[in-house]
């Protein structure tokens, strides 16, 4: 099972900053990773899939990249809204489908 | 739009039962995979089980493999999943997902629904 490790588990910054989350798979997963927002009581919502493909209706300042085992969530400039958990998640092999533990984006 | 609305859920004891279904509309159903992903209270997301749009391949977590059952009615545009000798451990929110692919998984959800609340407990 591929374990994904997203680092950091908290981060705080103001709006208008630009926020790095990363995800670091425990072996390769080629380009077969996606990144997901979760806002408090909400569903999950797909943000990037394929390390660097935005999903249907994402702003442009969200983007991703990387390929293997090191991956990034690049928030250009940080909206009220954007402050939420995001979650990376792995297909490489599966099953199972495997997520990282997320990253807390909190406001500073 | 597309839509997914889970319904099912609630208290039911250790070693109980449970279906939940998950109806899906603004899409051709038949013609995408889908997924169920659960989230235990203050934690992460886990993968539950998946299925063809066909359903004919399914795939499960080693946490629910021969308890869980998940399958599909294409007729009516719902999936479901029979959930068998239920724990504490598999107290969560249950979400249904739609794959960004087609038939076959491709693993990526791209619509969830909101979820429909599973507790074990005696």
């Amino acid at each position: 099972e591929i374990v994904l490790t997203q680092s950091p588990a908290t981060l705080s910054l103001s709006p208008g900053e630009r926020a790095t989350l990363s995800c670091r798979a425990s072996q390769s997963v080629n380009n077969y990773l996606a990144w997901y927002q979760q806002r408090p009581g909400q569903a999950p919502r797909l943000l990037i899939y394929d390390a660097s493909n935005r999903a249907t209706g994402i702003p442009a300042r969200f983007s991703g990249s990387g390929s293997g085992t090191d991956f990034t969530l690049t928030i250009s400039s940080l909206e009220p809204e954007d402050f939420a958990v995001y979650y990376c998640q792995q297909r490489s092999n599966w099953p199972p489908i495997t997520f990282g533990q997320g990253t807390r984006l909190e406001i500073k | 739009e597309v839509q997914l609305l889970e319904s099912g859920g609630g208290l039911v004891q250790p070693g109980g039962s449970l279906r939940l279904s998950c109806a899906a509309s603004g899409f051709t159903f038949s013609t995408y995979a889908m997924t169920w992903v659960r989230q235990a209270p203050g934690k992460g997301l886990e993968w539950v089980s998946s299925i063809s749009g066909s359903a004919t391949n399914t795939y499960y977590a080693d946490s629910v493999k021969g308890r869980f059952t998940i399958s599909r009615d294409n007729s009516k545009n719902t999936l479901y999943v029979q959930m068998n000798t239920l724990r504490a451990e598999d107290t969560a929110v249950y979400y249904c997902a739609k794959d960004l692919g087609g038939v076959v998984p491709a693993a990526i959800a791209d619509v969830w629904g909101q979820g429909t609340t599973v507790t074990v407990s005696s």
